[in-house]
């Protein structure tokens, strides 16, 4: 019973590194979601995904870029790592992209650039 | 766009008593309310959601939210606070993304629960 699966679950970058957050999930959901979670803040929307191939900006896009490849999998890549991108990052699935349709978390990845 | 505030970053109580955790929405059409729980170091656990049906919406581990039009409000209780219920509550809207083809959750920034023994 795995849901939404985010790996690494901690990670420390040097600034103008690069990475990719991985997440996975077996629910055989269409859409999935990365949020970013800044400390006494709620979460923002990075990007998203509503199918295989498909990926759309969020509300805070820059200085990320993803792939939807699978169904299963939804990567979210940092190019030219910046003390701004410290933060925590969640994965999220849903059935559909609709308001009835709950979102599924992962347990989060924790990412401090230094 | 929608909007989310949730009154108090932290709130305290005693074990065994009553759990009020406040959320006013900003929206122009009848909204979406959620409520998630974060636990440390764990993603966000789905409590409730409000979908237009009943008012009064029961969720999870005792938690139930009243939907208040006139005040624009949905906030949670629970009548009797246990010590793992100590946590980190979100209080969300659902939005049409800008431009796009799905409905992204607005988040407010969250209330610390802390539980006295």
């Amino acid at each position: 019973n795995a849901g939404v699966t985010q790996t690494p679950k901690f990670r420390i970058l040097k600034i103008g590194q690069s990475m990719t957050l991985q997440c996975t999930q077996d629910m055989n959901h269409n859409y999935m979601y990365w949020y970013r979670q800044d400390p006494g803040m709620g979460l923002k929307l990075i990007y998203y995904s509503v199918g295989a191939g498909i990926t759309d900006k969020g509300e805070v896009p820059n200085g990320y870029n993803v792939s939807r490849s699978t169904t299963e999998d939804f990567p979210l890549r940092l190019e030219l790592a910046a003390p701004s991108q410290t933060s925590v990052y969640f994965c999220a699935s849903s059935l559909q992209g609709d308001s009835n349709q709950p979102q599924h978390f992962g347990d989060g990845t924790r990412l401090s650039i230094l | 766009a929608q909007s989310v505030t949730q009154l108090g970053s932290h709130v305290s109580v005693s074990e065994g008593a009553l759990v009020l955790l406040r959320c006013n929405y900003s929206s122009s059409v009848p909204p979406y309310l959620f409520w998630y729980v974060q636990y440390p170091n764990q993603g966000l656990q789905l409590l409730l959601k409000y979908t237009s049906a009943a008012t009064l919406v029961k969720g999870i581990n005792g938690f139930e939210a009243e939907f208040k039009k006139s005040e624009t409000s949905f906030h949670l209780t629970k009548p009797s606070a246990h010590m793992s219920d100590a946590a980190e509550y979100f209080c969300a809207v659902s939005d049409r993304i800008s431009g796009g083809g799905a409905d992204g959750l607005t988040f407010g920034k969250g209330t610390h629960l802390i539980i006295q023994p």
